[in-house]
């Protein structure tokens, strides 16, 4: 069946532009997350959304970041006045429900770059 | 802070080789480390996880060696193939089981 998917896989900007970044779930999965990968690190966490819960924000590093999910669809992660330090690579995972009994389940990203 | 400490964070070794990966945590409430495998311009893919009930797994060539006491875990690739070479990431998923917490990663090589 159909993986994570995620879009645009490549994203160039202007600093100071917003950006929008897309991500459709494998079907069926409640639970989705988004990370974010600076070039040559680990994945930072940043938000997680799980069916109609209050999502957990914890890991938005400014309030530049939003996201939102519709339901148990797509997600849209919002980046306002882009900054250089935005570049990275952005992840979204799903996975069944959001404990450790479903493992993550991960796109190949969007490498957003910020001129 | 980082929660999850990898090491070391790059290592050659040669086919048919043992490979090995460490990685220590701080918080004694996580209770699920999996280790993850990323290919350039791909996403992080699932290669095996444990519990802390458990102080080995092994799936295929892949172990995972656990030390609940003193808080470590590690990941042994045996017969090393060149196929093998990328990037890899423990993790740990945190106490409220909404994210997971990644090491910096380990970029192994394995020479043919």
């Amino acid at each position: 069946g159909a993986g994570v998917s995620q879009s645009p896989s490549n994203k160039v900007t202007e600093k100071g532009k917003d950006v929008e970044l897309r991500c459709d779930p494998i079907s069926g999965h409640t639970a989705l997350y988004w990370y974010r990968q600076r070039l040559g690190q680990g994945l930072e966490f940043l938000i997680y959304f799980q069916g109609n819960s209050a999502p957990d924000k914890s890991g938005l590093p400014s309030d530049r970041f939003s996201a939102e999910r519709t339901g148990e669809s797509v997600s849209t992660l919002t980046i306002q006045r882009t900054q250089q330090e935005d570049s990275a690579v952005y992840l979204c995972a799903s996975s069944f429900v959001g404990d450790s009994n479903q493992p993550q389940h991960f796109g190949d990203g969007t490498r957003l770059s910020i001129l | 802070q980082q929660q999850v400490k990898q090491s070391p964070q790059s290592l050659i070794v040669q086919k048919g080789g043992i490979s090995i990966i460490n990685c220590a945590y701080e918080n004694t409430a996580f209770d699920y480390f999996p280790w993850y495998q990323q290919f350039p311009g791909k996403g992080p893919a699932l290669l095996i996880a444990i519990r802390p009930d458990v102080s080995e797994k092994k799936e295929g060539r892949f172990t995972i060696s656990f030390n609940k006491s003193a808080k470590q875990f590690s990941l042994h690739i045996m017969d090393s193939q060149p196929g093998d070479s990328a990037t890899y990431f423990c993790a740990a998923l945190n106490q409220a089981g909404t994210a997971l917490i990644f090491g910096k990663g380990t970029t192994l090589s394995v020479s043919s």
